[in-house]
């Protein structure tokens, strides 16, 4: 158990729908990551936030959103959904952006289905 | 940009065999190297992590890996492989420039042979 949390485990939705998954960090760690695992792309990085500003993106669609709130918990917002992005998704949290790298810890994932 | 590549997207053992998953990495500085195991279902546990210091570190599960800058590669070994190893491999590199994002390999999944 990595001591980050993620809800719900499991989404099935239709395509068009709207969905956020919802992710709690280690405690103490102030950097949030998510990152989607799928088939076609495999592992990728789609952002980063670090006590509640938004750090660095990845290959995230413009339909794809996220922020982090003062409780340092993440939401990642998903909108007009299509088959493609029915995947895994991940959620990692470190202790803090600094000089040195600071290691991730990965939940268990939300697997979304869109239909 | 760094990049990760596997060259090996199944790899199939027998038990009790050594095994060596191949990971090359492209990065201009020094990099952070880490191999990650997923298990079917399952979430990613982290095996083992290359930061600096000794081009040899030892993970769990009775995993190893070795640094070398002039091949640029992290390769994964283990001397035994158990059944219970048959799981997904990945390797990644981490970037120390606006954020700490990984990037992935393709990934190796990895069948044991009884």
């Amino acid at each position: 158990d990595s001591g980050v949390t993620q809800t719900p485990k499991h989404l099935i939705t239709a395509t068009g729908q709207r969905v956020t998954l919802r992710c709690s960090p280690r405690s103490g760690d102030l950097s949030v990551y998510w990152y989607q695992q799928s088939l076609d792309q495999g592992l990728q990085f789609l952002i980063q936030y670090y006590n509640g500003e938004e750090r660095a993106k990845g290959n995230i669609l413009e339909r794809f959103s996220a922020q982090q709130f003062p409780d340092l918990h993440s939401e990642l917002n998903l909108s007009s959904l299509e088959l493609g992005d029915s995947a895994l998704y991940f959620c990692a949290s470190s202790e803090r952006l600094a000089s040195s790298y600071n290691e991730q810890f990965f939940g268990p994932g939300t697997r979304l289905t869109v239909l | 940009a760094q990049s990760v590549t596997q060259p090996d997207i199944h790899i199939t053992v027998s038990e009790g065999a050594s095994l060596e998953l191949r990971c090359n990495y492209s990065y201009g500085a020094t990099p952070y190297l880490f191999w990650y195991v997923q298990s079917p279902g399952q979430g990613l546990q982290l095996l083992l992590k290359y930061f600096s210091g000794d081009t040899l570190v030892q993970g769990i599960k009775g995993f190893e890996a070795e640094f070398k800058r002039s091949q640029s590669s992290f390769n994964l070994r283990k001397p035994s492989v158990h059944w219970s190893d048959a799981a997904e491999y990945f390797c990644a590199v981490g970037s120390n420039n606006a954020g700490n994002m990984l990037t992935f390999g393709g990934g190796t999944r990895l069948m044991v042979k009884p």
